[in-house]
């Protein structure tokens, strides 16, 4: 069965860095888009990117434009999320979802859920 | 781009049938045929609903559909049970090849 597993959150302080991963198994990880989703305690949810299936295409939410960036290894089958100049507001729970063959659609698997705190 | 609009709350009881909408503009909704609505219970992941407006993934009742009429989509429970209940988001394509959600509802069964 599909599985994505994150891994890679924590507290963070302000202004650094953190990278999160997404093990992918249970699908052919090299035919679809991947998208990473984020939910700020209590809030609803928030779209911050996708990447094609092949990594060539990437496209992102103005609010993580330029500070995050989405990569993945279609060899190991994982899909990261490299997010710089960490802000309080970008504490949240990050999803990563399965898409379809094509970077718009829908989101069909999700992870667990990874938490990221920024804070001093 | 903003989120699409979703009432706060919905309520219903057991048996009524209920509608939730999501509207959008015509760069996201009123375009697009990638409209899809999640269900999310307190803690839990996310769960795909409906897609493409009104598909229904497999394993997910008949109780739920999904339908669009210009800018604005909406999904419908009928039947309504206590287990619907939780936070339903609806989410949409967009233009510039990004996607949008809505700001959430949440679904009470009295």
């Amino acid at each position: 069965q599909v599985q994505l597993v994150e891994s890679g959150g924590g507290v963070v302080q302000p202004g650094r860095s953190l990278r999160l991963s997404c093990a992918a198994s249970g699908f052919s990880f090299s035919s679809y888009a991947m998208h990473w989703v984020r939910q700020a305690p209590g809030k609803g949810l928030e779209w911050m990117g996708v990447i094609s299936y092949d990594g060539i295409n990437k496209y992102y939410a103005d609010s993580v434009k330029g500070r995050f960036t989405i990569s993945r290894d279609n060899s190991k089958n994982t899909l990261d999320l490299q997010m710089n100049s960490l802000r309080a507001e970008d504490t949240a729970v990050y999803y990563c979802a399965k898409g379809r063959v094509a970077i718009s659609g829908y989101f069909e698997y999700w992870g667990q859920g990874n938490l990221v705190t920024v804070s001093s | 781009q903003s989120a699409l609009t979703q009432p706060a709350s919905v309520s219903g009881s057991p048996g009524q049938s209920i509608t939730i909408s999501c509207t959008g503009t015509s760069s996201d909704v009123g375009t697009y045929d990638f409209v899809s609505w999640y269900q999310q219970p307190p803690g839990e992941a996310p769960k795909l609903m409906i897609y493409h407006v009104s598909s229904r993934p497999s394993g997910v009742s008949d109780r739920f559909s999904g339908s669009k009429s210009g800018n604005t989509a909406s999904l419908t429970i009928s039947g309504l049970q206590a287990e619907d209940e939780g936070d339903y988001y609806c989410s949409s394509y967009t233009f510039s090849s990004t996607t949008i959600f809505g700001g959430g509802t949440k679904v009470t069964v009295l």
